[in-house]
């Protein structure tokens, strides 16, 4: 089984910071993919980035990037210029491939970011 | 984009009763179904995997006869909530795939059921 660990329960920054959430899992996979989700308070769950474990080269997504260390297990959310929107839990998810299939995602506990004016 | 919706987005029930919860995919064929379930400020558990034309998959410690999942079509799963007690209250999500390997996971708006 697969774990993720995000350790900021809670992070707060003013307006156009640049912000970074954490993230470590653990794994004996070699084929899967890692997400981030953020959920505002409407609970809808928005996909931000992901990134194939397999590509070395980190996702970016406009304002969002991560940094993906494999071998550290670390997959940590940059968001640069943050803005007022942006307030909302980020939840960094875990997603296995198997033959020929693909597993739900194991969510870690979440961040819930909040962007001071 | 693809759209999943899920249906009640809230339903109050009496304690002893069950509620079903419907997640259609409205404009893709989705092969499996995720269910999630989320308690207040906390992060989403999967409940069970759903592929049509087939039993649930359900993890370890979802009871299969409280929480019975059926998925009778490609656009269509729904989760019942048998015999709720209080304790069921929480936010439950679906989410759905189009294809095997890895495709796009599309996630409905929830439903926030409270069991009284």
């Amino acid at each position: 089984a697969q774990t993720v660990t995000q350790s900021q329960p809670e992070m707060s920054v003013q307006e156009a910071e640049t912000v970074t959430l954490s993230c470590t899992y653990d794994t004996s996979e070699s084929n899967y993919y890692l997400f981030w989700y953020k959920q505002p308070p409407s609970r809808q769950m928005i996909l931000v980035i992901r990134q194939e474990a397999y590509k070395q080269q980190n996702a970016t997504e406009n304002r969002f990037s991560v940094n993906f260390q494999k071998a550290a297990k670390s997959f940590s959310l940059k968001i640069s210029d943050s803005q007022l929107g942006d307030t909302a839990m980020y939840f960094c998810a875990f997603m296995k491939l198997a033959g020929g299939g693909a597993d739900g995602l194991t969510f870690g506990k979440g961040t819930h970011l909040i962007i001071q004016p | 984009g693809a759209v999943v919706s899920q249906h009640p987005s809230w339903v109050i029930c009496k304690s002893g009763t069950s509620v079903k919860i419907e997640c259609r995919s409205l404009d893709f064929q989705a092969t499996t179904m995720f269910w999630y379930r989320q308690f207040p400020k906390q992060s989403l558990m999967l409940m069970a995997t759903s592929n049509e034309g087939s039993k649930a998959t359900y993890e370890q410690g979802v009871e299969k006869d409280k929480f019975l999942i059926n998925h009778a079509s490609l656009t269509l799963s729904t989760l019942t909530v048998t015999s709720a007690h209080p304790e069921d209250s929480s936010f439950y999500i679906c989410s759905a795939r189009l294809g095997t390997g890895y495709s796009p996971l599309h996630f409905g708006n929830g439903t926030r059921l409270t069991v009284t």
